[in-house]
């Protein structure tokens, strides 16, 4: 069965940066996208950005560019996202999902990653 | 604030129907499918409705979804309880390049 299973709690330092991982499997992993979604306490989802998972193209929501890095490695069906410059402002739960190429869709969804940046 | 426009909340009673809105414009709904998303809270979200209409499997035929012009709808027939969650719908925008959320709207089960 499809899965994408991200690491764990994160808790940083203002001006800090953390990379999240989402290991993906039960499908083949070049044939969809993954994109990036946050969602802050007690607020909406917000976009990211996302990662051609065949040919590692990125495109970054205007909020995050520059401060915001996606990498994927095939062999090990994850994809990677760092952010730098943490301030308490990015405190939210970080959400990995499925995309069929072409859409806008999500399909599968990580559990989601909780990253608390306090000093 | 959001670009695509959600009531805040929603409710009704057990056997009901209930419709949730969701406000766009040209560059957005007018012109890219809608997708809707129920989410618990605790939980990541999970597709109700893709494509403005289409139903993923083992989403209940209770859900659909509709668009007209630069507005979408999600009705949900025959509430539930456990139907009681928060909605989000998403999409595409063309102008600002960029995938768009509504605010979401609480659903409450009364």
């Amino acid at each position: 069965q499809v899965q994408l299973v991200q690491s764990g709690t994160e808790v940083k330092q203002p001006g800090a940066s953390v990379k999240l991982s989402c290991k993906t499997s039960g499908y083949t992993f070049t044939n969809y996208a993954v994109h990036w979604l946050r969602q802050a306490p007690g607020q909406g989802l917000e976009w990211m950005g996302w990662i051609i998972t065949g040919d590692g193209n990125t495109a970054y929501s205007q909020t995050f560019q520059g401060r915001v890095t996606f990498v994927r490695d095939a062999s090990a069906t994850t994809v990677y996202m760092e952010v730098s410059s943490l301030t308490s402002e990015d405190t939210a739960v970080y959400y990995c999902a499925r995309n069929p190429l072409g859409t806008v869709t999500y399909d599968y969804w990580g559990q989601g990653t909780l990253v608390s940046v306090s000093s | 604030q959001s670009v695509l426009t959600q009531p805040p909340s929603a409710s009704g009673t057990p056997g009901q129907r209930v419709t949730i809105s969701c406000s766009g414009g040209n560059s957005n709904i007018g012109s890219h499918g809608v997708n809707w998303y129920q989410q618990v809270p605790g939980t990541a979200p999970k597709l109700l409705i893709y494509a403005n209409d289409q139903r993923p499997s083992g989403v209940p035929d209770r859900f659909s979804g509709s668009r007209s012009g630069t507005s979408a709808s999600l009705a949900i027939n025959g509430l539930q309880s456990e139907d009681e969650a928060d909605y989000y719908c998403d999409a595409w925008d063309g102008s600002l390049h960029a995938v768009l959320f509504g605010g979401g709207t609480k659903l409450t089960v009364l």
